[in-house]
C-alpha cells in the first residue's frame, strides 16, 4: 500500500514536443505529490508539487494533472526541451502522519533535437 | 539559493569497516533525512530526525546505522560495518514547511 507506481520506464520524445509521465498510488492518506528532476550525479530536485485538493497546477511549461478518484497524478512538459533530458521521479507523502517520501521507480526521458 | 552541502562526494571503503557521510543541512530547517539509491533504481527513505531524534526509520535503517546531529550545523550517517550491499549514492535532505531540498550526495562504494 506504500507503493507508487510510475510509468513509463523510459521516454524519448522530439524537441518541442509534450512529454508525459504517470504514476499511481494507493494509500489514501498520501496528501502531497511532489515531482523531482534528477540529473547524473546530482541529488533528487523540487520540479513541481501538488495537495489534492486540486486537480491540477502549472509552473512555467511543468503541469501536474490530479486525480484524486482513480488515485493517479501525471506530470506534462510541453515544449519539451534537450535541456529536460534528465530522470523524473515522482513520490509521495502524508505530511500530518509520516513525511517521508516514497519514490516511484523513475522515467527516464530523452528529449532529441 | 540555499544548499544542503554533503561530503565526501565519493567514498570507497572495504567490507567491515566504518564509514561517517557528513551533511550540512540548510541553516532555518528543522528536519532531516537520509535517502539512498542503489544504482539506476528507486531513492529509498532510511530514516528522519527531528528536534534531536529519530522520527521514523525504515526497515534498511537497522543497528548498523545511526544518526547524529553532534553541533548545530552538522547531521552524520554512519555504518558501523559496511556490506558490499551498502554500496549505493547516499542522500541527506532537510526542510522546514512541505518541500524537501536534497544534496548532491555522496557515492558509497564498498569492495
Amino acid at each position: 500500500q506504500q507503493q507508487v507506481k510510475q510509468s513509463p520506464q523510459s521516454l524519448i520524445v522530439q524537441k518541442g514536443g509534450i512529454s508525459i509521465i504517470n504514476c499511481a498510488y494507493e494509500n489514501t492518506a498520501f496528501d502531497y505529490f511532489p515531482w523531482y528532476q534528477q540529473f547524473p550525479g546530482k541529488g533528487p530536485a523540487l520540479l513541481i508539487a501538488i495537495r489534492p485538493d486540486v486537480s491540477e497546477k502549472k509552473e512555467g511549461r511543468f503541469t501536474i494533472s490530479f486525480n484524486k478518484s482513480a488515485k493517479q497524478f501525471s506530470l506534462h512538459i510541453m515544449d519539451s526541451q534537450p535541456g529536460d533530458s534528465a530522470t523524473y521521479f515522482c513520490a509521495a507523502s502524508s505530511l500530518y502522519n509520516t513525511d517521508k517520501l516514497i519514490f516511484g521507480t523513475g522515467t527516464r526521458l530523452q528529449v532529441f533535437p | 539559493e540555499p544548499e544542503v552541502t554533503q561530503t565526501p562526494s565519493h567514498q570507497v571503503t572495504q567490507m567491515g569497516q566504518e564509514v561517517i557521510l557528513r551533511c550540512v543541512p540548510i541553516s532555518n530547517h528543522l528536519y532531516f533525512y537520509w535517502y539512498r539509491q542503489i544504482l539506476g533504481q528507486k531513492v529509498e527513505f532510511l530514516v528522519s530526525f527531528y528536534n534531536n531524534e529519530i522520527s521514523e526509520k525504515s526497515e534498511i535503517f537497522d543497528d548498523q546505522f545511526s544518526v547524529e546531529r553532534p553541533d548545530g550545523s552538522n547531521f552524520t550517517l554512519k555504518i558501523r560495518s559496511t556490506k558490499l550491499e551498502d554500496s549505493a549514492m547516499y542522500f541527506c535532505a532537510s526542510k522546514r514547511g512541505s518541500g524537501y531540498t536534497f544534496g548532491s550526495g555522496t557515492r558509497l562504494t564498498v569492495v
